[in-house]
């Protein structure tokens, strides 16, 4: 199948930094990105619908200040997670649709704020 | 409102039988269910999809079933084993270009 990479996926911040992931389609185009948020023993919360060249969806909810999303090339989306704060901790997932139905997801990024 | 999900939130077989994982929906207009197992750490991994003009589909050591008349759709793993021990999530999608909803997850645990 399809590789979506998805970088860093751990890492650890003080409180008030922000925090960049990146997502790519290694083998594929992708003109659709999504950004999910996973909270332990959870399902996976859909955070934001990312098109390449347009302003990214925010589902209701989440602030698009706060996560900030950047689908700038076909491959590669970025979620920055701004002035990041304790309860924004969590497992954030990407995932990428091919031009088929079949959705792929990166390998996640564990995000604690200290 | 509209939902996905799951009937038990974990299950527990023996190596070598077969498991079955069942997931309601709620929304009569989905056309398209994939699985997803996810391991610890890790991001979803995709096992199996079908549409909802099928009722059976088959890969390899897996079978979804979907029942659009009570809205149930189910995985079936034969011959589990120990690295099918994971986390499972159903999810939906309704229209080609909407996003996908996902199920509350279930645990499946292979005892040796």
């Amino acid at each position: 199948g399809a590789v979506v990479s998805q970088h860093p996926s751990r890492v650890i911040c003080k409180s008030g930094t922000s925090v960049k992931i990146e997502c790519r389609s290694l083998d594929f185009q992708a003109t659709t990105m999504f950004w999910y948020r996973q909270f332990p023993k959870q399902s996976l919360m859909l955070m934001a619908t990312s098109n390449e060249g347009s302003k990214a969806t925010y589902e209701q909810g989440v602030e698009k200040d706060k996560f900030l999303i950047n689908h700038a090339s076909l491959t590669l989306s970025t979620l920055t997670v701004t002035s990041a704060h304790p309860e924004d901790s969590s497992f954030y997932i990407c995932s990428a649709r091919t031009g088929r139905e079949k959705l792929f997801f990166g390998s996640g990024t564990q995000l604690s704020v200290l | 409102g509209e939902s996905v999900g799951l009937h038990l939130p974990t299950l527990s077989v023996q190596e070598g039988d077969n498991s079955i994982i069942n997931c309601a929906y709620s929304n009569s207009a989905s056309d398209y269910f994939i699985w997803y197992k996810q391991e610890s750490g890790k991001g979803p991994q995709f096992i199996i999809d079908i549409r909802s003009n099928m009722d059976k589909r088959q890969g390899q050591r897996v079978t979804v079933l979907l029942n659009k008349t009570v809205k149930h759709l189910s995985l079936q793993i034969a011959a589990t084993q120990p690295g099918d021990s994971a986390v499972y999530f159903c999810a939906e999608r309704t229209g080609a270009n909407s996003k996908l909803t996902f199920g509350k997850g279930i645990t499946l645990s292979v005892r040796p």
